[in-house]
């Protein structure tokens, strides 16, 4: 199946700060997800990417499609206290199947 | 425009009862799944439906998981019997059939604990 590893699985920041979290896999796709869930909730959807080498923000967010198409990064810059949650990547494949990674868990610290 | 929507949200059973959930997705969108979350981990497709039919449901355990999409809108999974690895959250997906790159839009879920 497909498998996709997101690194680090938490992380602790300071409000103001910015994070980084990153995706990868060692197959290839041709749609790059990134999702958010709070605790009880759903996954919402932040941003899709569509084209490898594409860069693509949506207010605080910026996220980008490996040239290899086998990895994509979310960047959240200035954090704040509602940014807590988990952020999975997701890749798209075969007829609109989604492969999911474990999450990061971000907690950010007032 | 309305979200999709789940029920119930919570769900408590003994193990080897049966449990159904249902699920309403976005008017208009042709694809339907359900995916199982277990506690830690990313959701797992489970089944996909496009309109009233079965796309994918090669990670569907037939043994117990059963669903149906009769009229092509809402839809049920159904676990009979429940064992304990079933406790997990039960995710709706719903995408437009050419929506762009198929983003897909969850609901709330369905928490189940088997005891």
């Amino acid at each position: 199946g497909q498998q996709l590893n997101q690194s680090p699985q938490s992380m602790f920041i300071q409000e103001g700060e910015d994070v980084s979290m990153n995706c990868t896999s060692s197959s290839i796709f041709n749609t790059w997800l990134w999702y958010k869930q709070d605790p009880g909730e759903g996954p919402v959807l932040l941003i899709a990417l569509y084209k490898a080498g594409e860069l693509t923000s949506n207010g605080r967010l910026t996220a980008q499609f490996g040239i290899t198409r086998k990895d994509s990064f979310l960047n959240i810059s200035a954090s704040i206290p509602s940014d807590v949650g988990i952020y999975f990547c997701a890749g798209l494949y075969g007829n609109n199947r989604l492969a999911f990674g474990k999450g990061n868990q971000v907690v950010v610290i007032p | 425009e309305a979200g999709v929507a789940q029920s119930p949200r919570y769900k408590i059973i003994e193990k080897r009862q049966s449990v159904a959930f249902w699920c309403n997705p976005i008017s208009g969108h042709a694809t339907l799944y359900w995916y199982q979350q277990i506690l830690g981990q990313g959701p797992k497709l489970l089944i996909q439906f496009q309109n009233n039919g079965v796309v994918d449901d090669s990670q569907l355990p037939k043994d117990r998981f059963s669903a149906e999409r009769l009229k092509g809108v809402d839809s049920t999974l159904k676990i009979q019997p429940a064992k304990l690895e079933d406790s997990a959250v039960y995710l709706c997906a719903s995408s437009l059939e050419e929506g762009p790159g198929g983003a897909q839009f969850f609901g709330p879920g369905t928490r189940l604990t088997v005891l």
